[in-house]
């Protein structure tokens, strides 16, 4: 059974760059895309990407230019990196994985990270 | 990039049947699957259904998902509704380069 845990600051200032991490632990590292996904006060959820143990990565066309997504295996952890941030980046971040198959669902989501991006 | 509109809000009385739907704008809903999450207050979201019907284990046969090709949408009914069915539940969906959730639709059982 994985289970992931969110952890970073939760006031960002405008323009500076948000940094999350999420602890893995339970489940073989190898074996899933290991995924960022933000949920909006408003309640709407955004995919902002994944990376797999390999170290390759698969970003939202819409935040590309902004976002970094890295992983260390050693650590069982794997990085966010927005960067250039404004208050419409306010949201609650969730780490979460699926497997790399056709069809195959988020099945483990962390529990969120309320960031708030304010001066 | 496409689009996954589902209604805002539906509700329903305890024991009926309830369809929520989720509309893909573009690309064809038939060749990519469709997952369906369900979120209460203060939690994260979980799978009941993915590749278009498939439900998890655990999941009550109560959900069911489909896909009609002739309105490019899928949809979600939940039968006997329950009070504990009371959430929000979002669809989400994929193509080549992105993966894309619905707005969500906020069940209330009454």
């Amino acid at each position: 059974q994985v289970q992931l845990q969110e952890s970073g600051p939760g006031l960002v200032k405008p323009s500076e760059t948000l940094s999350l991490t999420c602890t893995v632990s339970g489940g073989s590292i190898n074996n899933y895309y290991w995924t960022w996904i933000r949920q909006f006060p408003g309640k709407g959820l955004e995919w902002i990407g994944y990376v797999y143990y390999s170290g390759s990565t698969n970003y939202n066309p819409s935040l590309k230019s902004r976002v970094t997504i890295s992983i260390d295996t050693s650590k069982r952890q794997f990085s966010l990196k927005l960067s250039s941030v404004t208050a419409a980046d306010t949201a609650v971040y969730y780490c979460a994985s699926r497997i790399p198959v056709a069809g195959s669902a988020f099945d483990y989501w962390g529990q969120g990270a309320l960031v708030t991006v304010s001066s | 990039n496409f689009m996954l509109t589902q209604p805002h809000s539906v509700s329903e009385s305890p024991g009926r049947t309830v369809t929520i739907s989720c509309t893909r704008s573009s690309g064809s809903t038939a060749s990519n699957f469709v997952q369906w999450y369900q979120q209460r207050p203060g939690s994260s979201p979980t799978t009941v259904i993915y590749k278009d019907n498939q439900r998890p284990s655990g999941v009550p046969d109560r959900f069911s998902g489909s896909i009609d090709s002739s309105s490019n949408s899928a949809s979600l009914t939940i039968s006997g509704l329950e009070t504990e069915d009371e959430a929000d539940y979002y669809c989400q969906s994929s193509d080549t380069y992105n993966v894309v959730f619905g707005g969500g639709t906020k069940l209330t059982v009454l």
